[in-house]
């Protein structure tokens, strides 16, 4: 597509409830980034993807947090028990080699209740 | 829409005047720095970005300049314009590896 697409735009979920997150890159960027940003802050990394490699999951807050790419295109990120502190807007970028040129989506706001 | 950054630092600059955004970055190994604009609601959008073999870059109305001596990088935007108003990040990748990493970001304000 012309962008990197995500969905939903905003999810409210219950402390305990697990979510997914999609992300849709741009056709043919081997790299596909994660981001989290809380309110009034810059995005922090989460985890990155070359292809369906998982290559960096340093980022991950905890084991609640769980990312795939099966077919190196789409990504989903999950989130097991949420809790309130993963209340922010989590973020997609992609990259046509994962050096340079990062483009990211529009994010997906997770509120957590 | 939500809001992004709250209590970020604020640059408020006259419709038409040049603005310049600076930000510190923290890896004397990066070798790679990108501009982005952030407005309510929305994802970063790439301004402009710099390698670290070079000192200066210029696009349409924004110039970034990046000094490796002190760790400094700086957005100028020539004739500021209303929908220049936005909340701004710096961000900067290592060389050991293809993350970014964000600066905290800001707030321009543009009064017509």
């Amino acid at each position: 597509g012309a962008g990197v697409s995500q969905s939903p735009r905003y999810k409210v979920a219950k402390r305990g409830q697990d979510v997914a997150l999609r992300c849709d890159p741009i056709s043919g960027h081997v790299s596909l980034f994660w981001y989290q940003q809380a309110l009034g802050q810059g995005p922090e990394f989460l985890t990155y993807f070359q292809n369906e490699a998982q290559l960096d999951k340093s980022g991950l807050p905890s084991d609640r947090f769980f990312a795939e790419r099966p077919e190196g295109s789409v990504s989903t990120l999950k989130i097991q028990r949420t809790q309130q502190e993963d209340s922010a807007v989590y973020l997609c970028a992609s990259s046509r080699d994962g050096n340079y040129g990062y483009t990211f989506g529009s994010g997906t706001r997770l509120t957590v209740v | 829409g939500e809001s992004v950054g709250l209590h970020l630092p604020t640059l408020s600059v006259q419709e038409g005047d040049n603005s310049i955004i600076n930000c510190a970055y923290s890896n004397s190994a990066s070798d790679y720095f990108i501009w982005y604009k952030q407005e309510s609601g929305k994802g970063p959008q790439f301004i402009i970005d710099i390698r670290s073999n070079m000192d200066k870059r210029q696009g349409q109305r924004v110039t970034v300049l990046l000094n490796k001596t002190v760790k400094h990088l700086s957005l100028q935007i020539a004739a500021t314009q209303p929908g220049d108003s936005a909340v701004y990040f710096c961000a900067e990748k290592g060389n050991a590896g293809n993350m970014l990493t964000f600066g905290g970001g800001t707030r321009l304000m543009v009064k017509p």
